[in-house]
């Protein structure tokens, strides 16, 4: 089951900022519990992008950047590139599922 | 190298049995909480089960709850799931992950994956 809401799909010109929104509860990330992100290519395993809310593994460019407020999150990408295609998924935890959740995915497509 | 491979993944019919097996490389395997995250193809991700690290706590989602069992061999750096009872929902690609070290409870990032193992449970 999908608890965190993101939409099914954004797209921008190369070199276009877009976000992408989490929407959750009072009971995953309105609970305080860390939002991470990670970007997922069909075909391989997916990859941490963000972590902790804010944070960035080393290796992932500088052009990604995560927020968190009250009951959402979101995952901006600035300067938008070819390679950037691919599923992005928020991720937490729920208190009263008492369960780690997922995002319900979001496809960016350039342009 | 930090590496983690899934293997077992099969067809099986409703009501039948399966273990997958990730094998883990590159770090101390008792160090770590692991989790299986599984996605039906088409669809999002879902979390599975998680152990911890000397294998004596174990959690798992509502919908797998008293038909899967999740276990850890450390001498052997491998981690599995027995799936009993399968249904067609159980029909997904099995990712087996690592949980980032040092980071409070509940509020773990996945930082390594397996490249995942097939299970279609079809008659």
């Amino acid at each position: 089951q999908s608890v965190l809401t993101q939409p099914p799909s954004v797209s921008g010109a190369p070199g276009q900022r877009v976000t992408i929104p989490c929407t959750g509860s009072s009971s995953n990330i309105g609970a305080d519990y860390d939002v991470h992100w990670y970007q997922h290519l069909p075909g391989t395993a997916p990859k941490l992008f963000i972590y902790g809310n804010i944070n960035r593994p080393s290796g992932v460019p500088d052009r990604f950047s995560g927020s968190k407020s009250g009951t959402s999150a979101s995952l901006a990408i600035t300067g938008l590139q070819a390679e950037d295609e691919a599923d992005y998924y928020c991720q937490s935890y729920d208190s009263s599922l008492n369960a780690y959740v997922f995002g319900t995915g979001t496809k960016v497509t350039v342009l | 190298e930090v590496q983690l491979v899934e293997s077992g993944g099969d067809v099986v019919q409703p009501g039948g049995s399966l273990r997958l097996s990730c094998a883990l490389s590159g770090f101390t395997f008792g160090d770590y909480w692991m989790h299986w995250v599984r996605q039906v193809p088409g669809q999002g991700l879902v979390w599975v089960s998680r152990i911890n690290g000397d294998g004596t706590t174990t959690n798992y989602a509502d919908s797998v709850k008293g038909r899967f069992t999740i276990s850890k061999d450390n001498a052997k750096n491998t981690l599995y799931l027995q799936m009993n009872s399968l249904r067609a929902e159980d029909t997904a690609v099995y990712y087996c992950v690592r949980v980032l070290g040092g980071v409070s409870l509940h509020n773990e990032p996945y930082d390594i994956w397996g490249h995942g193992a097939m299970v279609i449970v079809s008659s």
